[in-house]
């Protein structure tokens, strides 16, 4: 069966300070893979996402940034966080081809505060 | 753009009302509406409606798309303080990026 695991789940960093957050999929190859971002009572806004290795396409201008070197791996990075940045960040996979048949499988999520 | 809306953005009811929430989209080459219910963590699926008219079913809760109006709507009954949550609603369109475009959700407080 298929997992997905990120980490950490919780952090707090002071404002400058860099950011890797990281993300894998098991049980499954060739996925689509997504960072989402939630603030407090909001809904999910997509921040990247990836149908590859290597191809990260991004969905909102912001200091943050995703790599996937790996099938199976998603990073979301940043240099110098921001404020702005404090929320709940979930990583999520879906099946490649023909994804629209399926649902969207969440992690379990990392709660960052910038301080 | 890609849109979904969420109604109402909370609710608050008491244990055994009936509740239904609201989501209208806009979504390009739509394909499939998601409903998902989100405690702490992760939010966790619910429903994937493909089809118009056509009822999904899991213990008191249900859902329904209507692709003509644009919406979709989950009902619970007989509510219990467990159903307290979140509710996400998402829709996707055909392309091969998958991306879920979600709504707001609505929190719903289910109290004794």
């Amino acid at each position: 069966s298929q997992t997905i695991h990120q980490w950490p789940a919780t952090l707090v960093q002071p404002v400058g300070s860099p950011l890797s957050l990281e993300c894998t999929v098991e049980g499954t190859s060739n996925p689509n893979l997504y960072w989402y971002r939630q603030a407090a009572g909001r809904g999910l806004q997509l921040l990247f996402y990836s149908v590859g290795i290597g191809q990260i396409s991004s969905e909102v201008p912001q200091n943050l940034s995703a790599s996937r070197p790996q099938d199976r791996q998603f990073i979301l990075s940043s240099k110098k966080l921001l404020l702005s940045d404090s929320g709940f960040y979930l990583c999520a996979w879906r099946g490649g081809a023909m994804s629209y048949n399926s649902p969207l499988h969440f992690g379990n999520g990392t709660r960052l505060t910038v301080t | 753009e890609d849109k979904v809306v969420q109604s109402p953005l909370s609710l608050v009811v008491h244990e055994g009302d009936t509740v239904t929430l609201n989501c209208s989209y806009e979504v390009t080459n739509f394909r499939s509406l998601l409903w998902y219910k989100q405690e702490k963590k992760a939010p966790t699926f619910l429903f994937m409606l493909t089809s118009s008219g056509i009822e999904k079913k899991s213990g008191r809760l249900s859902s329904i798309l209507d692709k003509k109006e644009l919406f979709s709507i989950l009902n619970i009954t007989a509510t219990q303080t467990g159903d307290s949550a979140v509710y996400l609603c998402a829709g996707t369109g055909s392309s091969n990026t998958g991306k879920l475009i979600f709504g707001q959700g609505t929190t719903l407080q289910v109290k004794p």
